[in-house]
């Protein structure tokens, strides 16, 4: 297994154009999650799927953001009609159900000019 | 509302002495915390957790301090390494959220100088 797997690493998008974010969790792992880091600050959570279920969201998920886990395994992550405060590095990690500590991606920087 | 604070954004320690990376929480309502250590273009990853029934937990060279009373928590690396040298974050998960959400802390780049 080579771990939480995203792509792509990096995106440089024009604002208002759209982006999606691929994520490749661990296979034996049911849950997946989204976070968001900017520079200076830790991860924030996003949201997270046991298998498909989404079962929470944050309130930082505004309704441009959308995510999908449609058969409990990868996940992708769409911004619509991006800003620039959307740039960031999106963090997704994988974990089993009552396990706290979860396996991390190397993340996908989004640039929004 | 920074729940999970870390107030020291870097930290220079010479190789071969104690680290001592600080964390502090405001929601008593957290029961499980953990630090994460993050190396430039990686994502974090897992080092060590601590439940709240507990006051200490230790791993190899690692060791993290629980004080509830105090809300803090703190994470002592002995003897320290150039290796060491990433961002360190501590996280909080609440009470019934096993698996769950973590909150974050905005970090503490540990810079170890042989």
């Amino acid at each position: 297994d080579t771990g939480v797997s995203q792509d792509p690493r990096h995106k440089i998008t024009k604002r208002g154009q759209n982006v999606t974010f691929r994520c490749d969790p661990i296979s034996e792992h049911n849950r997946l999650y989204w976070y968001r880091q900017t520079l200076g600050q830790g991860p924030e959570f996003l949201t997270y799927f046991q298998n498909e279920a989404q079962l929470e969201k944050s309130r930082l998920l505004s309704d441009r953001f959308s995510a999908e886990r449609p058969k409990g395994s990868f996940s992708t992550l769409e911004i619509q009609r991006t800003e620039q405060g959307d740039s960031a590095m999106y963090l997704c990690a994988s974990g089993k159900e009552a396990s706290y500590g979860y396996t991390f991606g190397s993340g996908t920087r989004l640039t929004v000019v | 509302d920074q729940q999970v604070k870390q107030n020291s954004p870097s930290l220079s320690v010479q190789e071969g002495r104690i680290s001592i990376l600080n964390c502090d929480y405001t929601n008593s309502m957290f029961d499980y915390f953990l630090w994460y250590k993050k190396y430039p273009a990686e994502g974090p990853t897992f080092l060590i957790s601590i439940s709240s029934i507990k006051d200490k937990n230790e791993d190899g060279r690692f060791t993290v301090f629980l004080n509830k009373s105090a809300k803090h928590l703190s994470l002592h690396i002995v003897p320290s390494q150039p290796g060491d040298s990433a961002v360190y974050f501590c996280a909080a998960s609440g009470v019934n959220n096993q698996g769950g959400k973590l909150i974050f802390g905005q970090g503490t780049e540990l810079s170890v100088k042989p």
